[in-house]
């Protein structure tokens, strides 16, 4: 059973920094592309950032780019976001999402996730 | 980019049917994925693919695709169906992922 457990979370004043961390268990981490989804209080979700398995691609949403980085540690089956220059609007559940890609689809498994709050 | 367009919110009576839609241009190439969120929880996976429920999700939960639209159809809605519910697929480039705004769903 695929297990995310992200950490990391919590009150952190406009311009600064945090480090999100996600650990994962009951499948072969190094072969699944990750992502971090996230959610606004009373808001839809937003895709952040995903990377490959190897780390050889990443991509950002527009929102982030530039002052997020995603990063991953397979020995470790974890999974990180780097977040810089923080804003309120980045005040958000962040969600750990693990990706199975195929063909003409995609889709995720998700963790509980962790509250950040950018919060002067 | 792209988007995908949902429409914010859907009733239906206990045990009628209810179709969700989610609308982009990136259906046109990807099948879209279905997302069941209940208030304070993690979002779900209830359809993934041309019509792929994972285990565990009932069968009066399915998925269908025409042009630039995706369907969730429940099938006899149940109270516990009550929820948000959110299509996600890749975005036109095939690189960026994309969520609709999402659809609450009442259970009448």
């Amino acid at each position: 059973e695929v297990q995310l457990v992200e950490s990391g979370g919590g009150l952190v004043k406009p311009g600064g920094s945090l480090r999100l961390s996600c650990a994962a268990s009951g499948f072969t981490f190094s072969s699944y592309s990750m992502n971090w989804v996230r959610q606004a209080p009373g808001k839809g979700l937003e895709w952040v950032s995903s990377i490959s398995s190897s780390s050889s691609y990443i991509y950002y949403a527009d929102s982030v780019k530039g002052r997020f980085t995603i990063s991953r540690d397979n020995a470790k089956n974890s999974l990180y976001l780097q977040m810089n220059s923080l804003r309120a609007e980045d005040t958000a559940v962040y969600y750990c999402a693990s990706g199975v890609y195929y063909g003409s689809g995609s889709y995720f498994d998700w963790g509980q996730g962790t509250l950040v709050t950018v919060s002067s | 980019s792209s988007e995908l367009t949902q429409d914010p919110a859907v009733s239906v009576a206990l045990g009628q049917t209810v179709r969700i839609t989610c609308q982009g241009d990136s259906l046109r190439s990807y099948y879209a994925s279905w997302y069941q969120q209940k208030p304070g929880q993690a979002p779900v996976l209830v359809i993934y693919g041309k019509n792929n429920r994972p285990s565990g999700i009932p069968d009066r939960f399915s998925g269908s695709s025409s042009g630039n639209t995706a369907s969730l159809t429940i099938t006899g809605a149940q109270a516990e169906d009550e929820a948000d519910y959110y299509c996600n697929s890749r975005d036109s480039s095939g690189n960026l992922e994309v969520f609709g705004g999402g659809t609450k769903l009442t259970v009448l």
